[in-house]
């Protein structure tokens, strides 16, 4: 069964920083391109990152450029979002979703359930 | 960057047909992606590449893409359709991916 399963949400402080792992099973993990989503509370999905199957290439939404950092770790099968400097317009429900493809983002097959990050001090 | 414009809502009665628009510049030139997303869940891919169903959709979805719009038609709407429905692209010269605003689907 194809599993994917975040972690690392919570509360986060303006200005400051959470990593989040999406960890998966069930396929072959080192093959496909991988991307964050996120909802805000009764909003729409909002793409975030993206990121190749090697791990060579990575994609940003203009919103998250130069404070988000997308990571991969294929012998652990784990992916990551490294969230820097914070804001109030970050809070969400961040979710991670497994590509079609191997080299970009086409289309995203499979979602996890997601993780919550609220950013207030 | 490019912007995908979806109607904020549809109502259907059940047994039938909702359409729900996603327009776009020239977005017959993009591949069009459909998810749907119920309450408390994660979205679910429903058609991809304009028409194609992934396995397990039932053959009640459907997509089509034209000049400006693109198109998800559910027949023989069911309660269970009531959910809210993304269309989404991947746009090259931006090198993003890029949602619609979304559209709650009512069945009357």
């Amino acid at each position: 069964e194809v599993q994917l399963v975040e972690s690392g949400g919570g509360l986060g402080q303006p200005g400051g920083s959470l990593r989040l792992s999406c960890a998966v099973s069930g396929f072959t993990f080192s093959s496909y391109a991988m991307s964050w989503v996120r909802q805000a509370p009764g909003k729409g999905l909002e793409w975030v990152s993206s990121m190749s199957a090697s791990g060579e290439t990575s994609y940003y939404a203009d919103s998250v450029k130069g404070r988000f950092i997308i990571s991969r770790d294929n012998s652990k099968n784990t992916l990551y979002l490294q969230m820097n400097s914070l804001g109030a317009e970050d809070t969400a429900v961040y979710s991670c979703a497994k590509d079609r493809d191997p080299f970009g983002v086409v289309y995203m097959d499979v979602w996890g359930k997601g993780t919550t990050v609220t950013v207030s001090s | 960057s490019y912007v995908l414009t979806q109607p904020p809502s549809v109502s259907v009665a059940p047994g039938k047909t909702a359409r729900i628009t996603c327009g776009g510049s020239n977005i017959v030139r993009k591949s069009v992606h459909w998810y749907q997303q119920k309450p408390g869940q994660a979205p679910v891919l429903v058609v991809c590449d304009d028409s194609d169903r992934p396995s397990g959709i039932p053959e009640r979805f459907s997509g089509s893409n034209s000049g400006n719009t693109a198109t998800l038609a559910i027949s023989r709407v069911e309660a269970g359709d009531e959910a809210d429905y993304y269309c989404q692209v991947w746009d090259s010269s931006s090198d993003q991916v890029v949602f619609g605003g979304g559209t709650k689907l009512t069945v009357l």
